[in-house]
């Protein structure tokens, strides 16, 4: 299977301020289309989880702005550009390319 | 809107079965790709399986933990996806999601208790 590994567990940020997620899979996520199927999830407490981005860059509609993705093969990013208060929650990535698909353990982002 | 609700979960003891439903609305069901997802009570996300629209040939894929025990299907003509659950477990415990494809839209979920 293949494992993804993000990092921070936990990241504390002052509001306003960027935050950073990373996240790393153990085999290239390209398919054989082409696409790199890498997604984003953000599940706030007491919620079921949101898809924020999906093929590494591309955001959900609804999805603010300050959301960023990007990476490519095996490394990929997500970025808030100016975190709010409402962006508190744990983090997924997952990966759509091999099966079974799997998800990384989740990054926890709370306000300092 | 897309709307996805799932039903049918409970306490069950192991060894025991249930079965999960998911009503869909707000899109065609019947040409979309579902999924099952689980979450163990303070864990991460972890996919169950998946059931493919029965033009892409209504196949289903599993997850190791549950391949044999689950089983994944769909009725088009009532909009609803199911997950039949046999020879549960006390690690199969866990809130159960239903989402479209690979987790464009979430279900609520429903609460799977797998106790003695």
């Amino acid at each position: 299977d293949v494992v993804m590994t993000q990092s921070p567990l936990s990241l504390p940020v002052t509001l306003g301020q960027p935050a950073s997620i990373s996240c790393r899979s153990s085999q290239s996520l390209v398919y054989s289309d082409g696409n790199t199927y890498l997604i984003w999830f953000q599940q706030r407490p007491g919620q079921s989880p949101r898809r924020l981005i999906y093929k590494v860059s591309n955001r959900d509609s609804g999805v603010p702005d300050r959301f960023s993705g990007s990476g490519s093969g095996t490394d990929f990013t997500l970025k808030i550009s100016r975190v709010e208060a409402e962006d508190v929650g744990v983090y997924y990535c997952m990966q759509g390319t091999h099966w079974p698909l799997t998800f990384g353990g989740g990054t926890k982002v709370e306000i300092k | 809107e897309v709307q996805l609700v799932e039903s049918g979960g409970g306490l069950v003891k192991p060894g025991g079965s249930l079965r999960l439903s998911c009503a869909a609305s707000g899109f065609t069901f019947s040409n979309a790709w579902m999924s099952w997802v689980r979450q163990a009570p303070g864990k991460g996300l972890e996919w169950v399986g998946r059931i493919k629209s029965k033009s892409d040939g209504g196949t289903t894929d599993y997850a190791a933990p549950v391949k044999g025990r689950f089983t994944i299907s769909r009725d088009d003509s009532k909009n609803t996806l199911y997950l039949q659950m046999n020879s549960l477990k006390i690690e199969d415990t866990a809130v159960y999601y239903c989402t479209t494809g690979y987790g464009g839209k979430w279900g609520q979920g429903t609460l799977v208790t797998v106790s003695s």
